[in-house]
């Protein structure tokens, strides 16, 4: 199984502040990851996949980099909108495995 | 619009049986891979079993594989997953889960809501 490893677990961050978020991937996955949102209460919301491809809808501060086994999520300018836990998941092989989440949190 | 309705999840005993549904509306159902994902209380996430949209094929995780049974029928555009000898590590919130295309085991573009299911005595 393909093991995900994002860092920090946690970051304290104010409004309006870049942020990066790592995530580390235990064997290449060439490009075939995403990233998704989770809110307290809902379900988690897909931000990117194919390592940097916008979903529908995903703002352009939200930004996604990266290929084999390192990987960026860059939020350019964080709104209050965006504090909540990042997940990566990579879908090279079966299963598709996440990351243990990045809580982005207010500073 | 998408929408992915779970029902069917509540508390049973461990070694218990229980099957989750997922009304899909808002696409053509049979174009598209489903999946299952939970998530245990104050934890991450996990992949649970995928289908292809035509049903064929199915994929589990190991720590499901033999207890749960995933299925799907494309003419009520529903998604089922039938849980058998559950244990209270199966606890989580179940979501009904969008592959983005008809293969599986990719990621996922719409999520439902979640269904709890707690296995407890």
């Amino acid at each position: 199984e393909t093991v995900m490893t994002q860092s920090p677990a946690t970051l304290s961050v104010s409004p309006g502040e870049r942020v990066t978020l790592s995530c580390r991937v235990s064997q290449s996955v060439s490009s075939r990851l995403a990233w998704y949102q989770q809110k307290p209460g809902q379900a988690p919301r897909l931000l990117i996949y194919g390592a940097s491809t916008w979903a529908t809808g995903i703002p352009a501060r939200f930004s996604g980099s990266g290929s084999g086994t390192e990987f960026t999520l860059t939020i350019s300018s964080l709104q209050s909108e965006d504090f909540a836990v990042y997940y990566c998941q990579q879908y090279n092989d079966w299963p598709p495995t996440f990351g243990q989440g990045t809580k982005v949190e207010i500073k | 619009e998408v929408q992915l309705l779970e029902s069917g999840g509540g508390l049973v005993q461990p070694g218990g049986s229980l099957r989750l549904s997922c009304a899909a509306s808002g696409f053509t159902f049979s174009n598209y891979a489903m999946s299952w994902v939970r998530q245990a209380p104050e934890k991450g996430l996990e992949w649970v079993s995928s289908i292809t949209g035509s049903g064929t094929s199915t994929y589990y995780a190991d720590s499901v594989k033999g207890r749960f049974t995933i299925s799907r029928d494309n003419s009520k555009g529903t998604l089922y997953l039938q849980m058998n000898s559950l244990r209270a590590e199966d606890t989580a919130l179940y979501y009904c889960a969008k592959d983005p295309d008809s293969y599986s085991g990719t990621y996922i573009d719409y999520w439902g809501q979640g269904i709890l299911v707690t296995v407890s005595s």
